[in-house]
């Protein structure tokens, strides 16, 4: 059984690019979330994906979007790079139709914005 | 009210000692309460969740008690080893809305 990755392991980008993470879910799973983890931060929501509809939405403005696809992988974009972006993004696939059980998490793409 | 709080914020045990972290929570509404481990560069990990309807979940080393009337629990790791050494999340979440509210996380050393 595959565990849940991500790519890239390590992103640099500077202020007011756009970006795009990848995350693949583990085997069976058919829900995604995507979590924020600021340095010496436990991790943020930032949105969930269920069956490539978006099923839940943190605090985050909308130049966080995001994608799943029918194999249940997924993407997560951010537009308009803020200086405050720099974190750690953090997949975690489950299979609930909630969604919230047993969340796998992949090991992250740490994102640095300059 | 979204808020967990964790304490306390990093920990020293020495090796077969006990870890205790603990947390809390204003919402009622939640009704799902895992801990996570998480190492340098790594994703944070499953290590045992609990639900309201019991006061105490035990894995191996691993036990979770919950105190559902002062909106509180705790992590106790018995004979703590220098393997455990990590940070260690609290969370919580609202079954049917899939978003897991995570406190600030405590760093634990355990020293050989």
């Amino acid at each position: 059984e595959t565990g849940v990755t991500q790519s890239p392991t390590h992103l640099i980008k500077t202020r007011g690019q756009q970006v795009t993470l990848r995350c693949s879910s583990q085997s069976g799973h058919n829900t995604v979330s995507w979590y924020q983890q600021a340095l010496g931060q436990g991790p943020q929501f930032i949105f969930q994906y269920y069956r490539e509809e978006e099923n839940g939405r943190g605090n985050f403005p909308p130049r966080f979007s995001g994608l799943q696809f029918p194999n249940y992988s997924s993407e997560l974009n951010v537009n308009a790079l803020e200086l405050d972006d720099s974190a750690l993004y953090l997949c975690a696939s489950s299979l609930s139709a909630s969604g919230t059980l047993e969340q796998f998490f992949g090991p992250g793409t740490r994102l640095t914005v300059l | 009210q979204q808020q967990v709080k964790q304490s306390p914020q990093s920990l020293i045990v020495q090796k077969g000692g006990i870890s205790i972290i603990n947390c809390a929570y204003e919402n009622t509404a939640f009704d799902y309460f895992p801990w996570y481990q998480q190492f340098p560069g790594k994703g944070p990990a499953l290590l045992i969740a609990i639900r309201p309807d019991v006061s105490e979940k035990k894995e191996g080393r691993f036990t979770i008690s919950f105190n559902k009337s002062a909106k509180q629990f705790s992590l106790h790791i018995m004979d703590s080893q220098p393997g455990d050494s990590a940070t260690y999340f609290c969370a919580a979440s609202i079954s049917n809305t899939g978003k897991l509210i995570f406190g600030q996380g405590t760093t634990l050393q355990v020293k050989p």
